[in-house]
């Protein structure tokens, strides 16, 4: 069984970039079949899904976020990331980095808290 | 891209069944058979399971099933038990493409 845990900032100032990374053990994140998503969660409302990126670095992104996102892949570190560009209040949420081996996340990390505050 | 919709709560008795409706558009739901459904218990990550619509990952019970209707997919919960009161999420592939999340459902055990 894949584990999955995301790393980042717990706070981030408006306008500044969010930056995480999630680290891939148990296995390789170099699953040719698999794609490595992100999905994020505002408190006390639904999954909002924000992208994903497969091991041959194709991405692709919620189109509501494309022009403030970037993810990247790192397999020589089994890690992939999440940059969010200009953030507000409104990109306060759990984030959750997952994997999707085709059509579904059957894999998720457990979750970690982004307040973006001055 | 908009939310799925999907009924802010449902509500059942121990050992009754209840469903979960989703309803989307041709360009999602409707188009594809690929939509999932996540459970999620306060606190915690949500948890597959249903898949490709219909299918069960291994070690989900067999009293989740999954079906499909032009532009809606709908979630069976049957022989309701307390652990299964939580958020309910639809998931479906979208053709921009990118995936879409329903608005999510708290299914209350009375």
């Amino acid at each position: 069984q894949l584990q999955l845990q995301e790393s980042g900032p717990g706070l981030v100032k408006p306008s500044e970039t969010l930056s995480l990374t999630c680290t891939v053990s148990g296995g390789s994140i170099s699953i040719i079949s698999s794609y490595w998503g992100w999905i994020r969660q505002p408190p006390g409302t639904g999954l909002e899904w924000i992208g994903a990126i497969s091991y041959g670095r194709n991405t692709y992104y919620n189109p509501s976020l494309k022009s403030r996102l970037h993810i990247s892949l790192d397999s020589s570190k089994n890690q992939f990331s999440l940059k969010v560009y200009s953030v507000t209040a409104a990109d306060t949420a759990v984030y959750y980095c997952a994997r999707d081996p085709g059509f579904r996340y059957d894999d998720w990390g457990q979750g970690t808290l982004v307040t973006v505050s001055s | 891209q908009s939310a799925l919709t999907q009924p802010a709560s449902v509500s059942g008795s121990p050992g009754q069944s209840i469903t979960i409706s989703c309803t989307g558009t041709g360009s999602d739901v409707g188009g594809y058979n690929y939509v999932s459904w996540y459970q999620q218990h306060p606190g915690k990550a949500p948890k597959l399971i249903i898949y490709d619509v219909s299918k069960r990952p291994s070690g989900v019970s067999n009293r989740f099933s999954g079906s499909k209707s032009g532009n809606t997919a709908s979630l069976t919960i049957s022989g309701l038990q307390a652990e299964d009161e939580a958020d309910y999420y639809c998931n479906s592939f979208t053709s921009s493409p990118s995936f879409v999340f329903g608005s999510g459902t708290k299914v209350t055990v009375l």
